[in-house]
């Protein structure tokens, strides 16, 4: 079954401090699908990054880079000096069906505080 | 290129009502799927519709419906509101359904507040 976890419900930084957020998914299928998303007040999710189970390269982004890892099914966001806008609520997810139907994880709320 | 639009954006209803909520995909997107947040169980898949058919369908209970109409837009039903239905109602649209032709896309609206008093 597909599963995806973040187990830091809450953050609290200091602005421009940087902050690592985790995720760990579960799957049986070979190929598949990793995003995260940010869901600030207003409640509409943007889209942040998507990996494919194919493509395990990191990437950076900005002030945003991701590191993903197969061997221990991670995929883990990190945001470098941090701001008190990146303020909201970060998802992870999981698509085994061609970036359709995810599972998200339960969320992060980060708080940055100025 | 105009979004993912949803009305109402919020709503009110008493226990027992029977409420419907509208999507309308990006225009040529023929996948809408919807989503369900709430505090206790967070974000979780509902169901997809994909040339009016339902695709997938997530673990809710059969007081949740939808539809897709010829033109993909797209309403969910919910009858018989219980407390525990108040959520924000997220609708995503994407250009085909899964697995075809590789990745496909979601884009998300800004969904639609439910309370049930």
């Amino acid at each position: 079954a597909q599963k995806v976890t973040q187990a830091q419900t809450e953050i609290s930084v200091v602005e421009k401090e940087d902050v690592t957020l985790d995720c760990v998914y579960e799957t049986r299928d070979t190929t598949y699908y990793l995003f995260w998303y940010k869901q600030p007040p207003s409640g509409e999710l943007v889209f942040l990054i998507r990996r494919n189970s194919f493509d395990e390269q990191n990437e950076i982004s900005g002030r945003y880079s991701w590191n993903f890892q197969k061997s221990t099914s991670s995929f883990n966001f990190t945001i470098t000096a941090s701001q008190v806008v990146d303020s909201a609520v970060y998802f992870c997810a999981l698509s085994e069906d061609y970036g359709q139907n995810f599972v998200f994880g339960p969320g992060t709320r980060l708080s940055v505080l100025p | 290129k105009a979004g993912v639009t949803q009305t109402p954006r919020y709503l009110i209803k008493t226990r027992g009502q029977q409420v419907t909520l509208s999507c309308s995909p990006i225009s040529g997107h023929r996948s809408v799927s919807w989503y369900q947040q709430t505090p206790g169980q967070g974000l979780q898949f509902l169901f997809e519709y994909f040339s009016e058919t339902q695709r997938n369908k997530g673990n809710f209970p059969g007081r949740f419906s939808g539809r897709q109409f010829s033109n993909s837009r797209s309403e969910m039903n919910v009858s018989t509101l219980e407390l525990g239905d108040s959520a924000l109602y997220l609708c995503a649209s994407s250009l085909t359904s899964g697995s075809q032709r590789g990745y496909n896309e979601q884009f998300f609206g800004p969904g639609t507040r439910l309370t049930v008093l």
